[in-house]
């Protein structure tokens, strides 16, 4: 079993719709981070929370600890969000990152 | 401008003929690291430094050797490739140590091709 599990792997919407993706990890963890990787491959930081909930334009991440889950959270969604969401946890006292294997979505007008 | 630079970015070579993909950043940053993308795997860790001279395993380090002489400058070496080190390789970099909270900035990613 992977020490971080994302769902789902892939995702379809039509443009305007709230999108969620989850993470749900194993380990303990002294932070989440989520990322995005476009296309093109390159990658860029989302989020990095280690609790509560956090907000950057559309975009919404929470993480509950004790049930040790996170969520992205795309509000009025569009073609440009299209991308590969990926979930990553650094592990509790190390300085190793572990990654899901992302969560592919597409949005169409 | 704040970044984080690989090169090549692509490179296709032949099994066994040492390969060095540099990795620079200009923000100072004390953590680095590199990691390898493969389809269905995701990413994996190769190494990680934590500062100059202070370098330390990953994931999947096998194969792979680096160095950290320059707080800028992390390397990747390739001493002997082999095909199954065909992937998209990243580079990034953190102010601080990553169980502090920082943020990862990545490269443009490396795409390598060993036949």
């Amino acid at each position: 079993k992977n020490e971080v599990e994302q769902s789902p792997q892939n995702l379809t919407a039509q443009e305007g719709e709230f999108i969620t993706i989850n993470c749900s990890y194993s380990v303990g963890i002294s932070a989440l981070h989520w990322l995005q990787q476009h296309p093109g491959g390159g990658i860029v930081s989302l989020f990095m929370l280690s609790s509560g909930k956090k907000k950057h334009g559309r975009l919404i991440a929470t993480i509950n600890i004790q049930e040790k889950h996170s969520s992205l959270h795309i509000t009025a969604s569009h073609p440009r969000d299209s991308a590969v969401y990926i979930c990553a946890v650094a592990t509790f006292n190390t300085d190793k990152l572990i990654f899901g294997t992302g969560t592919r979505l597409q949005v169409f007008p | 401008e704040a970044q984080v630079t690989q090169n090549p970015r692509y490179l296709i070579t032949v099994t066994g003929k040492k390969l060095t993909v540099t990795c620079s950043q200009n923000m100072n940053h004390e953590y680095m690291s590199w990691y390898r993308q493969d389809p269905g795997l995701g990413l994996r860790q190769i190494y990680y430094s934590m500062n100059v001279e202070v370098t330390d395993k990953g994931d999947v380090p096998e194969g792979y050797k680096v160095s950290r002489k320059e707080k800028r400058n992390f390397p990747l070496i390739l001493e002997s490739p082999s095909p199954n080190q065909t992937s998209l390789y990243f580079c990034a970099s953190s102010p601080k140590r990553l169980g502090k909270y920082n943020e990862q900035f990545f490269g443009p990613g490396t795409r390598l091709t060993v036949l």
